[in-house]
């Protein structure tokens, strides 16, 4: 069964310093990811989405994300971290009839 | 303004009360669907709709019922609420029912059992 894991609940970063989310999945054929923010009291963003081709992927608000295949990974990134990034962000594969599975979230703290 | 909205944003209700959770999308989208976010696990789906008068189960579906009389409308409906459904509830849509198909997301309703 498809499955997306996300190993850091809560990440806590420094305003400027850079980013990285890690995002696992478990398909069997090729992926389609996402990673989607969500704002307090907001519905989910999407920020970014992979389908074929280019493993490197750019998204809105600076942030960028990589698909490795051999790691089965889509991690998120972004080089230089503002207060207003402080929200939960989720990782999710498409399952089929535009079902999306998401992982479970990171929630990103920002010290100023 | 595209959008998809729900109603109520937040309700407190109790065991046993029926309920219904309203969403509309004012573009004319063909597919929608109903996720309940649970900390600790993410989103997960409970209905979708294709199309009107078309609807499916996703991975949550127990105690839920859902409608698509029409295009614009997706109601959530909980017959016999239960403290095991107190959760944030999103609705999202998406022109078509595939993959490259970006999806629009409701605020959210915040519904407490009690």
């Amino acid at each position: 069964a498809q499955s997306v894991t996300q190993p850091d609940i809560h990440i806590t970063v420094s305003e400027g310093a850079s980013l990285e989310l890690r995002c696992n999945y478990s398909y069997g054929a090729t992926p389609y990811l996402f990673w989607y923010v969500q704002s307090p009291g907001q519905g989910l963003q999407l920020l970014l989405k992979y389908f074929s081709g280019d493993t490197l992927v750019q998204g809105i608000k600076g942030f960028e994300a990589e698909f490795k295949r051999s790691q089965s990974s889509f991690n998120l990134r972004k080089p230089s971290v503002h207060w207003s990034d402080a929200a939960e962000y989720f990782c999710a594969v498409d399952g089929g009839y535009n079902k999306l599975i998401f992982g479970a979230g990171t929630r990103l703290a920002v010290h100023p | 303004e595209a959008q998809v909205t729900q109603n109520p944003r937040y309700l407190i209700t109790v065991t046993g009360k029926k309920l219904t959770v309203t969403c509309s999308q004012n573009m004319n989208h063909e597919y929608m669907s109903w996720y309940r976010q649970d900390p600790g696990l993410g989103l997960r789906q409970i209905y979708y709709s294709m199309n009107v008068e078309v609807t499916d189960k996703g991975d949550v579906p127990e105690g839920y019922k859902v409608s698509r009389k029409e295009k614009r409308n997706f109601p959530l409906i909980l017959e016999s609420p239960s403290p095991n459904q107190t959760s944030l509830y999103f609705c999202a849509s998406s022109l078509l029912a595939g993959a490259h198909q970006p999806q629009h997301f409701g605020d959210g309703t915040r519904l407490s059992i009690l």
